[in-house]
């Protein structure tokens, strides 16, 4: 069964304080790890995809990191604002198949 | 604007109704999904149509039936729903290529409450 946890489940920072946050995902058969951005009322909105070992993507003042031989993911956001509170999902697929397992999520609540 | 509508946001039953939610992606994609999120739980995938071929069902209750007509659209059924399935149903689409680096677009849920 693959199991995505994510940590921790809700964070709250204020404004131009920096966050990271973990996913952690099991790493036998790992395919791809995506990170989505939901924000309340809204849809989720991609934010990454990635799928090798020490990939780097950043989109603005978001990064993520990727392990994939000790199966996590980081997620950066450097000087946080407010329009930044979101729910951040992170889900991974395994082997091929196109079915996304999510972890809970974290709440970022970003306090002006 | 993510590309994929649904409706109604929100729906009220009985346990006894029939009612339907409606998924439209306008994103050319040849996949759909539902999804179903409960309090305080991960995002649970239900059921995967690709090509409008239903290819995963994820143990659902039969009281959940869904139905994909094209490409474009995709239902779900509801039939003497339970309390315990209140919960935001999402859809999403993607484009199938190498399954599993495909991003999926979702659109922004049905809040479903069953009384």
């Amino acid at each position: 069964i693959l199991n995505v946890e994510q940590s921790p489940q809700s964070l709250h920072v204020q404004e131009g304080d920096s966050t990271n946050f973990t996913c952690s995902f099991p790493s036998s058969n790992f395919y791809a790890l995506h990170w989505y951005r939901w924000e309340t009322a809204k849809s989720p909105e991609a934010l990454f995809v990635m799928t090798l070992n020490g990939d780097e993507k950043k989109k603005g003042r978001i990064s993520a990191t990727l392990n994939t031989k000790e199966g996590y993911s980081y997620l950066y956001i450097k000087g946080s604002q407010p329009e930044d509170s979101a729910t951040y999902l992170c889900a991974s697929t395994q082997g091929g198949s196109e079915k996304l397992v999510f972890g809970k999520g974290m709440k970022l609540t970003v306090n002006p | 604007e993510t590309g994929v509508t649904q409706t109604p946001r929100h729906l009220v039953m009985g346990m006894t109704n029939k009612k339907s939610l409606k998924c439209e992606q306008h994103l050319g994609h040849n996949a759909m999904y539902w999804y179903k999120q409960s309090a305080k739980k991960p995002l649970e995938l239900m059921f995967v149509y690709s090509l409008e071929e239903r290819v995963e069902n994820n143990s659902v209750p039969s009281r959940f039936s869904p139905e994909c007509p094209n490409s474009s659209h995709l239902f779900l059924h509801l039939h003497t729903l339970q309390p315990e399935d209140s919960a935001l149903y999402l859809c999403a689409s993607s484009q199938l290529l190498a399954g599993g680096k495909e991003t999926q677009y979702f659109g922004p849920g049905t809040r479903l409450l069953v009384l």
